[in-house]
C-alpha cells in the first residue's frame, strides 16, 4: 500500500491565483482530513469528509473547497489566493466505525505552499 | 477555550540520558488524546492513543501516561534516531471530527 500521497509536493502561486491540492489514499478508509501546519502552531483542521459525498468545516475553513466524490480521492480547492495561505498542508485518513471507533489518522507527506 | 499546550518546546539531551515531554490540555470531556511523531518535511506518524486517566501505552524506547489534565511521553536511554518532533492532539467529545493540536517538542538527541 501507498497509504495517503499528495501531490505536488511543492507550489509557489502568486496573490489571486487558484489551485488544487490533490490527496489519494488506498486503505479503503471512511475518513479523510485536510490540515494546515504554520511554524510554532499546532496542525489546524480545515475540512475534513466522512464517507463520499459528505464533508464538513473544521476550524479554518475560509478561503478553501472541498469535494469528495470517491472513497480513495479528497481534493483541496484554493480559490484567490492570499499570503495567509502560505503553510504546509497534510492530508490524513483513517477508518472509524458508527460505533464510534477511534483508530489513528494516517498522514500524507504534505505539501509546501508559497503565496507570494 | 479547549486547548493543549507541550513542553518544553525544544529538548536537547545525551544519547541514553532519559526525560520526559509533556502534554496539559483543556477539554470539556476527553474523548482521545494521540501522540505523533513527526520527521522534518514529513507528515506526522501515529505513536499512541490513550482513553482515560491512568491509561499507558508503551513502544520500545517510549512510554506514554494520561492524567486528568495531562499526558507524559516518557522516552527512556534515547538514541539519535528519536530526534522529532513529538505533537499531542486532543478529540473532544463535542468536536465531532476536530482534533486540536499542540504546537510540538522539538527533541534533539545527541551521540
Amino acid at each position: 500500500n501507498a497509504g495517503v500521497t499528495q501531490t505536488p509536493k511543492f507550489r509557489i502561486l502568486k496573490i489571486g491565483q487558484s489551485m488544487t491540492l490533490q490527496c489519494t489514499q488506498d486503505m479503503n478508509h471512511n475518513y479523510m482530513y485536510w490540515y494546515r501546519q504554520d511554524p510554532g502552531m499546532g496542525l489546524k483542521l480545515i475540512y475534513y469528509s466522512v464517507g463520499a459525498g459528505i464533508t464538513d468545516k473544521g476550524e479554518v475553513p475560509n478561503g478553501y473547497n472541498v469535494s469528495r466524490s470517491t472513497t480513495e480521492d479528497f481534493p483541496l480547492r484554493l480559490e484567490l489566493a492570499a499570503p495567509s495561505q502560505t503553510s504546509v498542508y497534510f492530508c490524513a485518513s483513517s477508518y472509524s466505525t458508527w460505533t464510534g471507533g477511534y483508530n489513528e489518522q494516517f498522514f500524507g507527506p504534505g505539501t509546501r505552499l508559497t503565496v507570494l | 477555550e479547549d486547548q493543549v499546550t507541550q513542553s518544553p518546546e525544544a529538548l536537547r539531551l545525551q544519547e541514553g540520558e532519559s526525560s520526559s515531554l509533556n502534554c496539559s490540555y483543556t477539554v470539556s470531556g476527553l474523548r482521545g488524546l494521540f501522540w505523533y511523531r513527526q520527521d522534518p518535511g514529513k507528515g506526522p506518524e501515529f505513536l499512541f492513543t490513550l482513553y482515560s486517566a491512568g491509561e499507558e501505552k508503551e513502544k520500545e524506547r517510549l512510554k506514554a501516561t494520561l492524567t486528568k489534565k495531562e499526558s507524559f511521553l516518557h522516552i527512556t536511554a534515547p538514541k539519535p534516531e528519536d530526534s522529532a518532533t513529538y505533537l499531542c492532539a486532543v478529540q473532544a467529545n463535542n468536536y465531532g471530527q476536530n482534533f486540536v493540536f499542540g504546537p510540538g517538542t522539538r527533541l534533539s538527541v545527541l551521540p
